[in-house]
């Protein structure tokens, strides 16, 4: 069964800083996906940022970067320049299969997260 | 486009009695989810729908959870009777198989037990 670990249940960082998020993950399959999630109060999940377990390049998206270890089984997130806005908690998500039989999209499986704090 | 609508957005019920959710998915979507998320923790599934189907229903309760998806759009999850361990945010999902495994979740409803 696969399973997600965050470590850190809370974190908090100064605005316009850098922080990073750990997330690890167990798994024998090869072909999978991972993702960050943001939650903020309203406690819809946001996508933050996607990766593909067969592609070796690092995912990007504006200030949000991840540094995806396959060998390692590490997926963390890194938020450059941070701002207010990105006080929420944030989940790392585990994708497998991409696909069920039958063609419909698989289910997440999340960490539990870890709540960051961006103080002014 | 609009979103994964919910409703309602928080209830309260005492132990034993029951409680409905519904969801209304992204128009066009085949794949819905409900998920239970506890205070604390990540989002766990409870049950998938493919349309009118269920794909994966492994982690609901049956003894006192059911759901239903008619006509393959919006969406019901029922508990009856409520436990205290049900307090959590129950939040619906919808996706539709496009390549980019895009998942579009509701704001959800926070259910209390007392």
């Amino acid at each position: 069964a696969q399973t997600v670990t965050q470590s850190q249940p809370e974190m908090s960082v100064q605005e316009a800083e850098t922080v990073t998020l750990s997330c690890t993950y167990d798994t024998s399959e090869s072909n999978y996906y991972l993702f960050w999630y943001k939650q903020p109060p309203s406690r819809q999940m946001i996508l933050v940022i996607r990766q593909e377990a067969y592609k070796q390049q690092n995912a990007t998206e504006n200030r949000f970067s991840v540094n995806f270890q396959k060998a390692a089984k590490s997926f963390s997130l890194k938020i450059s320049d941070s701002q207010l806005g990105d006080t929420a908690m944030y989940f790392c998500a585990f994708l497998y299969p991409p696909m069920n039989y039958g063609g419909s999209q698989g289910n997440l499986i999340f960490g539990k997260g870890t709540k960051l704090s961006v103080k002014p | 486009e609009a979103g994964v609508a919910q409703s309602p957005r928080y209830k309260i019920i005492e132990k034993r009695q029951s409680v409905a959710f519904w969801c209304n998915p992204i128009s066009g979507h085949a794949t819905l989810y409900w998920y239970q998320q506890i205070l604390g923790q990540g989002p766990k599934l409870l049950i998938q729908f493919q349309n009118n189907g269920v794909v994966d229903d492994s982690q609901l309760p049956k003894d006192r959870f059911s759901a239903e998806r008619l006509k393959g759009v919006d969406s019901t999850l029922k508990i009856q009777p409520a436990k205290l361990e049900d307090s959590a945010v129950y939040l619906c999902a919808s996706s539709a198989y496009t390549g980019d495994y895009g998942y579009t979740f509701g704001s959800g409803t926070r259910l209390t037990v007392v």
